[in-house]
């Protein structure tokens, strides 16, 4: 049974289209997350919910909006896709706090998303 | 700001033998976590080892153990008998007690037989 799973694992689309990636945890976490890697493997955080709040938002361009229908679950949601969205998308989950409720993220497979 | 960097952008072992991966981080915090994670071709990222940066002895796993130096603010990553199944992307971690990941640029490893 798959903790943190993502649909699609591949898209490929247009530029100026408009798509989604869904993201769902059986894990019980009250935390998801969002992370970008480049084409160089760079992994960068981009936003972050807890218990449906967004609390993390690194200054990602307006056409992604995440949504958090409950917390379970983070979709993420990009409007006008450029060349440069493409990219692998993760979507992570932790029971996150302060101290040592702090703990691993567990991701997602990851969204291979290429814009042509 | 809080950054991590990963010095080495290809390592490369022979199986059984022993590699490190270097680590070195950058912070104003006393309290945070570190993380080494694994993402093998299948994309997946798996967690490695963690440790707490309140916690004097370096964390072990199995195979995988860690050098914590804090003063010097370093964190590698030590695997021991090297396996084929080892090669991959290693990703050093810092997370503050804000909830987020800070990622290095990751170490590609090559296992050799």
């Amino acid at each position: 049974d798959t903790a943190v799973s993502q649909t699609p694992k591949y898209l490929v689309t247009q530029m100026g289209n408009d798509k989604s990636i869904k993201c769902e945890q059986n894990l019980g976490h009250d935390t998801m997350y969002w992370y970008k890697q480049d084409s160089k493997k760079f992994l960068k955080i981009m936003f972050s919910y807890n218990n449906k709040e967004l609390i993390i938002n690194e200054t990602v361009p307006n056409r992604f909006s995440p949504k958090s229908p409950d917390k379970a679950h983070l979709n993420l949601h990009i409007n006008s896709l450029e060349l440069g969205d493409s990219a692998v998308y993760f979507c992570a989950s932790s029971q996150a706090g302060t101290g040592p409720l702090n703990t691993e993220a567990f991701f997602g497979q990851g969204t291979r998303l290429t814009v042509v | 700001a809080q950054t991590v960097t990963q010095s080495q952008p290809e390592m490369s072992v022979q199986e059984a033998e022993t590699v490190t991966l270097s680590c070195t981080y950058d912070t104003s915090e006393s309290d945070y976590y570190l993380f080494w994670y694994k993402q093998p071709p299948s994309r997946q990222m798996i967690l490695v080892i963690r440790q707490e940066a309140y916690k004097q002895q370096n964390a072990t796993e199995n195979r995988f153990s860690v050098n914590f130096q804090k003063a010097a603010k370093s964190f590698s990553l030590k695997i021991s008998d090297s396996q084929l199944g080892d090669a991959a992307m290693y990703f050093c971690a810092y997370s503050p007690y804000t909830d987020k990941l800070i990622f290095g640029t990751g170490t590609r490893l090559q296992v050799f037989p």
